[in-house]
């Protein structure tokens, strides 16, 4: 069975302080790995996909790798507004659908 | 253009009712999903169409739950007989068909509270 885990479940971090969030995988053929951005009240907004070990992507302050067990959303410098909760998904190659981890909830402290 | 929508924002039910909640995908997407969020549960995929037609409907957890799409376009998931634990955020998302790009756009969600 596909399976999706991240950590950690919460991370508070200082304006500026950089840091990672894992997110762990094990699926029966990766077609690709999502990462999402969810706001309290409002559904997940795309952020990457990733489609191979080795990919890496970058949108402003994030930056996110893959290799063949997991995924890292990196953030560089984060600013408050940053503050939301990651989710992570894979999507198989047998399959539309996606399955998602839990989250990582993160606060960026001003 | 404008992204997916869904209707009702919030419902609020009685235990043994039914409830129907719509969807909006964005124009010209084919593929249209459900998902839920529970408190404490991560996204739950529920049922994926192409088209008008629903390849996998796996992830419904009974068969209190349906859903139907018409004209390739607006989705209805309907829950009859409503229990407390149907009470989640219902999410659907809608993509393009394409040989790499399936990322999934997502609406505002459904909050639906079954007392």
């Amino acid at each position: 069975e596909d399976q999706v885990t991240q950590s950690p479940e919460a991370l508070r971090l200082q304006e500026g302080e950089s840091s990672s969030l894992n997110c762990s995988y094990t699926v029966s053929g990766l077609r690709g790995l999502f990462w999402y951005r969810q706001d309290p009240g409002k559904g997940p907004e795309f952020l990457f996909t990733l489609y191979s070990a080795g990919e890496e992507k970058e949108k402003e302050r994030l930056k996110a790798t893959l290799t063949k067990k997991e995924s890292f959303l990196h953030i560089t410098a984060p600013k408050p507004e940053d503050s939301a909760t990651y989710l992570c998904a894979v999507q198989a190659k047998a399959a539309q659908k996606l399955v998602f981890g839990q989250g990582t909830r993160l606060t960026i402290n001003p | 253009g404008a992204g997916v929508s869904q209707s009702p924002s919030n419902k609020v039910t009685e235990k043994g009712k039914d409830v129907e909640l719509r969807c909006d995908p964005i124009s010209g997407h084919t593929a249209l999903y459900w998902y839920r969020q529970s408190l404490g549960q991560g996204l739950e995929f529920l049922i994926y169409f192409q088209g008008n037609s629903a390849p996998d409907k796996s992830g419904l957890p009974s068969d209190r739950f349906s859903a139907e799409r018409t004209g390739g376009s607006v989705s209805t998931l309907t829950i009859q007989r409503t229990q407390q634990e149907d009470s989640a955020v219902y999410l659907c998302a809608s993509s393009s068909e394409g040989r790499y790009t399936f990322k999934q756009f997502f609406g505002p969600g459904t909050r639906l509270t079954v007392l």
